[in-house]
């Protein structure tokens, strides 16, 4: 069927590293994308989304990059920090469907080591 | 409040018992999803209101589960007959709007244990 799903479950970098989080998805169909974040006993965090028309979007140290050749997506954070530590999240949406239902990855947990 | 907000924070019942679960949307939120996750994975989505009527419930695992939004604006997500399999983070998300790139917005979920 089809699904959401990431490459690696943990995740670990230097602080001041730059981090990037993969993540791949079969639906051919979806045309919508977020990168969620998760804090331990949170709910998710909106951190960034992209259309299917494009395939870069950048915001506050975080960019997102969608190949969509290879239904592939990542999530580049620069100069990772200690509060970036959490659980991230990608999810899709099939446009189509005219729904905000969203179908979310198992998540990378990302580790900052100080 | 300025997000969205689900109580109780913790439930802990006892197998076969009736639960409910409430969620506050962001005032003016058209748009109210229920999703459920289980430890170590991704939100699954359960149900989507838009205004009263609920939009979509293709998520719903079995008719034990249904949830209902009678004024368009709290939400209450209603579990009978629980078995210990339901126990999982039940999350409440918003958006302005029903449109499939509006930001949702998740509450901090209610923790349900089923002994």
């Amino acid at each position: 069927g089809e699904s959401v799903g990431l490459h690696l479950p943990t995740l670990s970098v230097q602080e001041g590293d730059n981090s990037i989080i993969n993540c791949a998805y079969s639906n051919s169909a979806s045309d919508y994308f977020i990168w969620y974040k998760q804090e331990s006993g949170k709910g998710p965090q909106f951190i960034i989304d992209i259309r299917s028309n494009m395939d870069k979007r950048q915001g506050q140290r975080v960019t997102v990059l969608l190949n969509k050749t290879v239904k592939h997506l990542s999530l580049q954070i620069a100069a990772t920090q200690p509060g970036d530590s959490a659980v991230y999240f990608c999810a899709e949406n099939e446009g189509s469907s005219n729904t905000g239902k969203l179908i979310f990855g198992q998540g990378t947990t990302l580790q900052v080591k100080p | 409040g300025a997000g969205v907000s689900q109580t109780p924070s913790n439930k802990v019942t006892e197998k076969g018992k009736y639960v409910e679960l409430r969620c506050d949307p962001i005032s003016g939120h058209t748009a109210l999803y229920w999703y459920r996750q289980s430890l170590g994975q991704g939100p699954e989505f359960l149900i989507y209101f838009q205004g009263t009527g609920a939009a979509d419930d293709s998520g719903l695992p079995n008719d034990r589960f249904f949830a209902v939004r009678p004024e368009g604006s709290v939400s209450t997500l209603k579990i009978q007959r629980t078995e210990r399999g339901d126990s999982a983070v039940y999350l409440c998300a918003s958006s302005p709007l029903a449109g499939f790139t509006d930001t949702q917005y998740f509450g901090p979920g209610t923790r349900l244990t089923v002994l």
